[in-house]
């Protein structure tokens, strides 16, 4: 069964960068083309923050994409996350998924980890 | 960006109910539509792939349909486990946007 799991520091100060890592487990990301990042603020809906792939091409947002970057690492077997000039308004879960896969969704899930931008 | 709306936002139910929610997005999608159940704390789960398709391990009780830009997912007859919020995603074209999300939870 595939599994994901965020990691990082739980607090960011204002304008710092965020970092996060998701780790994959029993698949390995070179087996599904596109990794993605996925958000939800606090008392908010989702939003989807990007896209990678193993080869290292990558899909943003438009609405973020000046502060963000995206990576992958096959030796780790992991993928990863950068936003940059972070604010108030990046305070969230961040969730990692697989896809989107060919069937064009996003499965399975990482439970998210909590990014506070907080001084 | 394609705009994702969700009627209604909140519904309470009662065990055994029949529930609809509705996904309408503001241009043509075709069957781009996916479903995902949120509990807090877990991970989201995906319930309905391409419109219609049941993913695997979902129980049957949960159903979806529609194409172009009027969508629904129902759950026929709705157990403890279903009170959740639900959000429907695109995924046509990027940034593959979500609806707002439907909460659905005990009356």
């Amino acid at each position: 069964q595939v599994q994901l799991q965020e990691s990082g520091p739980g607090v960011v100060m204002p304008s710092g960068t965020l970092s996060l890592t998701c780790a994959v487990s029993s698949d390995s990301v070179s087996s599904n083309p596109w990794w993605s990042w996925v958000r939800q603020s606090p008392g908010k809906g989702l939003e989807w923050i990007g896209e990678v792939s193993h080869s290292g091409a990558s899909n943003y947002n438009p609405s973020l994409k000046s502060r963000v970057t995206m990576s992958v690492d096959k030796s780790k077997n992991q993928f990863s996350l950068i936003l940059t000039s972070v604010t108030a308004a990046d305070t969230a879960v961040y969730f990692c998924a697989r896809g989107p896969t060919s069937l064009n969704c996003l499965d399975p899930w990482g439970q998210g980890t909590l990014v506070t931008v907080s001084s | 960006d394609i705009q994702m709306t969700q009627s209604p936002s909140s519904l309470s139910a009662s065990v055994g109910d029949r529930v609809t929610i509705t996904c309408r997005a503001s241009q043509s999608i075709t069957t781009y539509l996916n479903w995902y159940q949120l509990k807090p704390g877990k991970a989201p789960k995906l319930l309905i792939y391409g419109a219609s398709s049941l993913q695997t391990g979902v129980p049957s009780r949960f159903s979806g349909g529609g194409s172009g830009t009027d969508f629904t997912l129902t759950i026929s007859s709705l157990q403890p486990d279903d009170f959740a919020t639900y959000y429907c995603q695109e995924s046509y074209r990027i940034p593959f946007t979500f609806g707002p999300g439907t909460k659905v939870d005990i009356k």
